[in-house]
């Protein structure tokens, strides 16, 4: 059973803080890892993808991938208040399908 | 403009109706899925189609069925075996190994 697991939170960050995000993955096999973020009542929206080990950075955000240890991470710089949502993450290991996380709620505080 | 449509964005079902909630894609992905969220749930995937003409089951299939007549169309149909239809239905669509853009969902209560 492939398995995503995220902590619930929220994390509470003040404005302009770091937040950082996590996740781990079961499947060892996995080979592509989406970031998504949902606002309360809307759909989920793609904000990054990462496929080897590393960082990739787009603006604000820093997706952290280290296949080894199963973990990938996201990173918010200069926290806003509009960041407020929950972030979802999803790996992709081969099969047909996304497993989804439960997603972590992230409030930013002003 | 690309992407997905959903509709209805609200629906309301009687006991024992089937209602069929709608997805359209112009995004030419081959892909399509259909997730179930619930409040502090996860999404859940009821079922998926890679190709016109097929779809499999998902994690939580039952009370529920599909049809992939149209690449571009893959309307959901929530039958009267579903006892608690009532949740936030997520269409997505996907090509390769890319994520999955999302409609922009239907909000289905039972009254």
């Amino acid at each position: 059973q492939k398995e995503v697991e995220q902590n619930s939170g929220p994390l509470s960050v003040p404005e302009g803080a770091i937040a950082s995000l996590n996740c781990t993955y079961s499947d060892r096999g996995s080979q592509s890892f989406f970031w998504y973020r949902q606002y309360s009542g809307k759909s989920p929206e793609l904000i990054m993808s990462i496929y080897s080990n590393g960082d990739k950075e787009d603006g604000r955000f820093t997706a952290q991938l280290n296949k080894a240890s199963q973990y990938v991470s996201l990173l918010i710089r200069d926290s806003q208040p509009s960041d407020s949502a929950t972030y979802l993450c999803a790996v992709h290991s081969g099969y047909s399908t996304l497993t989804f996380g439960k997603g972590t709620m992230l409030l930013v505080s002003p | 403009d690309g992407g997905i449509t959903q509709s209805p964005k609200y629906l309301f079902r009687k006991e024992g109706q089937n209602v069929t909630l709608s997805c359209e894609q112009n995004l030419n992905h081959d892909a399509m899925y259909w997730y179930r969220q619930d409040p502090g749930q996860g999404l859940r995937l009821i079922y998926y189609s890679q190709i016109v003409n097929d779809f499999q089951k998902g994690d939580i299939a039952e009370g529920y069925s599909v049809s992939r007549e149209k690449k571009e169309s893959f309307p959901l149909t929530v039958t009267s075996a579903q006892k608690n239809p009532t949740a936030f239905y997520l269409c997505a669509s996907s090509t390769g190994g890319n994520g999955y853009t999302f409609g922009s969902g239907t909000r289905l209560t039972v009254v």
